[in-house]
């Protein structure tokens, strides 16, 4: 069963550190992993997309890290903002041999963080 | 350029009661999608379009109905609404394939007594 797990669940820091959130996942074939930002009330917002062959990405000071052997891949927050208080959702996509991805999609249940001032 | 809108923000409904979300996007974008989001849960698809006046089921259709009649706009249908229907709703859209983003909407929050 394809599945993703995020890890922790929860998470508070304190304004300007960094920290690291984790994604696993069982979908194979894998086409591409995302990172989603979602504020509360609001609906999810794209940080980034990686395929298999790209090991990270960067949007800001949002990095993610892709190891595709080990199906991990990791959010990094460098020096955190009150505004990055939100959920992390990592969805994985199914690599879909008969084109369109639109039921190819796992979704994580999310990492809660909140930055602290 | 709006994005992806949704309406009403906020509904709340009585058992048995049947009601019609709509989604829109000016993005022009080939496929549109309809998920629901519970607490502790990621993410399900309801249903899904990839294209005007088509539609599929995605991983929880039961007690759902779509339409997909103009490219811009996808309705989700409730013919009568149940207490497990309660949550919130967010519409997506993407220009198709596997690597587009999807873009969402603010969500639906629906209450059903």
């Amino acid at each position: 069963k394809n599945q993703v797990e995020q890890s922790p669940q929860s998470l508070i820091i304190l304004e300007g550190k960094n920290c690291t959130l984790q994604c696993n996942y069982t979908v194979s074939p894998f086409s591409n992993l995302r990172w989603y930002k979602q504020d509360t009330g609001r609906g999810p917002v794209s940080l980034t997309i990686m395929t298999f062959s790209e090991n990270t990405k960067s949007n800001g000071r949002y990095t993610a890290t892709l190891d595709a052997d080990t199906k991990q891949s990791s959010l990094h927050i460098t020096a955190s903002q009150l505004s990055d208080s939100a959920s992390y959702i990592c969805v994985v996509s199914l690599k879909m041999y008969s084109g369109g991805g639109a039921d190819g999609l796992t979704f994580g249940k999310g990492t809660h963080l909140i930055i602290q001032p | 350029n709006a994005g992806v809108t949704q309406t009403p923000k906020f509904r709340v409904l009585k058992t048995g009661q049947s009601m019609t979300l709509l989604c829109a996007q000016d993005m022009n974008h080939e496929y549109m999608y309809w998920y629901r989001q519970d607490p502790g849960m990621g993410l399900r698809l309801i249903h899904y379009s990839v294209g005007e006046g088509t539609t599929a089921k995605g991983e929880v259709p039961d007690g759902y109905n779509v339409s997909r009649l103009k490219k811009q706009n996808f309705l989700l249908g409730l013919e009568s609404a149940a207490p497990s229907q309660t949550s919130v709703y967010f519409c997506a859209s993407s220009d198709g394939e596997e690597r587009e983003t999807q873009y969402f909407g603010p969500g639906t929050r629906l209450l059903v007594l």
